[in-house]
């Protein structure tokens, strides 16, 4: 099976740019996540979807940081405008229904923010 | 609310000996526990992970971990270095109930040498 696709694999773009980032989960993944790796920092949660409703998204930084998920299947996570402390590696993860169920990550998209 | 910490940031093995990397984690009850595996330009690879059951599970690659409740700890093993296994390496919980995030620990830059 395909796995998760993330694009683009990297973005550099100057403070006070917009960029989004796309993520595509497994098919039939309802479960799809977003996660942020600052340099030298642990991973960290940001939001999580069921289909194309937000079941948690109390980890998004702020409200520059945009996250929508149209009809149940492709991510999107914009970063409007942009700041310094953005840049890291963003990852997508989907999984199937259930606790015990693993997450399957992308390969991430690292922003760089100049 | 879980955490997990892992001792030490970086590990540093020869080849062929054994490899131990520490993961404790605190939780109310026991969670769901993961340990993923980060190679240089790749995403997160699931290693193995314990839901219920025996606690000493296996996964690839040759790495086991036991889940020690009275510890609270998920050590990972490998009885054998392989210069291959150089990587970074993140434990991770997620709690039982229904909706609960993964949360990482803060990874471990494991060095093999020669």
């Amino acid at each position: 099976e395909a796995g998760v696709t993330q694009f683009p694999s990297h973005s550099v773009i100057e403070k006070g740019q917009t960029v989004t980032l796309r993520c595509d989960p497994i098919s039939g993944h309802d479960n799809l996540y977003w996660y942020r790796r600052v340099m030298g920092k642990e991973i960290k949660f940001l939001l999580h979807f069921v289909k194309e409703s937000k079941q948690d998204e109390s980890g998004m930084p702020n409200n520059r940081f945009l996250a929508e998920r149209t009809g149940g299947t492709y991510s999107t996570l914009k970063v409007q405008p942009a700041e310094l402390e953005d840049s890291g590696v963003y990852f997508c993860a989907s999984s199937q229904t259930g606790g015990a169920s693993p997450l399957h990550f992308g390969n991430g998209t690292r922003l760089t923010v100049t | 609310a879980q955490s997990v910490t892992q001792l030490g940031s970086h590990v540093s093995v020869s080849e062929g000996a054994l490899v131990l990397l520490r993961c404790n984690y605190s939780s109310s009850v026991p969670p769901y526990l993961f340990w993923y595996v980060q190679y240089p330009n790749q995403g997160l690879q699931l290693l193995l992970k314990y839901t219920t059951g025996a606690t000493l599970v296996k996964g690839i690659n040759g790495f086991e971990a036991e889940f020690k409740k009275s510890e609270t700890s998920f050590h990972l093993t490998k009885p054998s270095a392989h210069m291959s296994d150089a990587a970074e390496y993140f434990c991770a919980v997620r709690g039982r109930t229904s909706g609960s995030r993964l949360t990482f620990g803060e990874g471990t830059q494991l060095t093999v040498n020669p």
